[in-house]
């Protein structure tokens, strides 16, 4: 089972809300990533955990709040953000040092 | 830093024709990897194909192949006998095997692949 889920696969809020996106992966991954993705543009990379613990971030805005509550989580919850974040939200689990990440499907995020 | 470079911001195929995408990458590291992810339009990136830079074979993986220059610093992907499913964005990706690198995946620009039925 190579298989990230990520929820919702879409959502739409307004600058003032308060929203979390959700990663999931079962395949004991110890490492997991957010990426952010404009349209017609390459992944870039926010966040990454290495056992639980926020190893990268990369200078990041804090409207942009990651969590790793477990292995086999992973949130961002997101508050005040502005129309310039609206983009597609990747999420990445990889097994080890070596080894490739794997992807989740994305969360396409509308900021109103 | 390193930097991937994709020159070709969308390539044609005839269905069942072969196409090479390329990929060049910038690096003073001897020890790396080279990826190429394909995004179709369900959004969510795909690993196609995988080669450690100390390997001096080229990956194969079914119909997609890589020709992988290491002194060139070139990383190009063929598709063979190229299937309508093979249409999406396609990106090369470089990580360092430095460990504290963090393993962070650096993507090149993307090529778009359409197949012509």
């Amino acid at each position: 089972d190579t298989e990230v889920t990520q929820t919702p696969k879409h959502l739409v809020m307004g600058m003032t809300n308060k929203k979390s996106l959700k990663c999931e992966q079962h395949m004991g991954h110890r490492a997991m990533y957010w990426y952010k993705q404009k349209a017609k543009k390459p992944p870039e990379l926010m966040f990454v955990y290495s056992y639980e613990k926020l190893s990268i971030n990369e200078s990041v805005p804090s409207r942009f709040s990651p969590e790793c509550p477990n292995s086999s989580l992973l949130n961002l919850h997101l508050h005040a953000l502005q129309p310039e974040d609206s983009a597609l939200y990747l999420c990445a689990s990889r097994p080890g040092p070596n080894e490739t990440q794997y992807f989740g499907p994305g969360t396409r995020l509308l900021v109103l | 830093a390193q930097t991937v470079t994709q020159s070709q911001p969308e390539m044609s195929v005839q269905e069942a024709e072969t196409v090479t995408l390329s990929c060049t990458y910038d690096t003073s590291e001897s020890d790396y990897y080279l990826f190429w992810y394909k995004q179709p339009p369900s959004r969510q990136m795909i690993l196609v194909i995988r080669q450690e830079a100390y390997k001096q074979q080229n990956a194969t993986e079914n119909r997609f192949s890589v020709n992988f220059q290491k002194a060139a610093k070139s990383f190009s992907l063929k598709i063979s006998d190229s299937q309508l499913g093979d249409a999406a964005m396609y990106f090369c990706a470089y990580r360092s095997a430095i460990k504290a690198a963090g393993n962070k995946l650096t993507f090149g620009g993307g090529t778009r692949v359409l197949v012509k039925p």
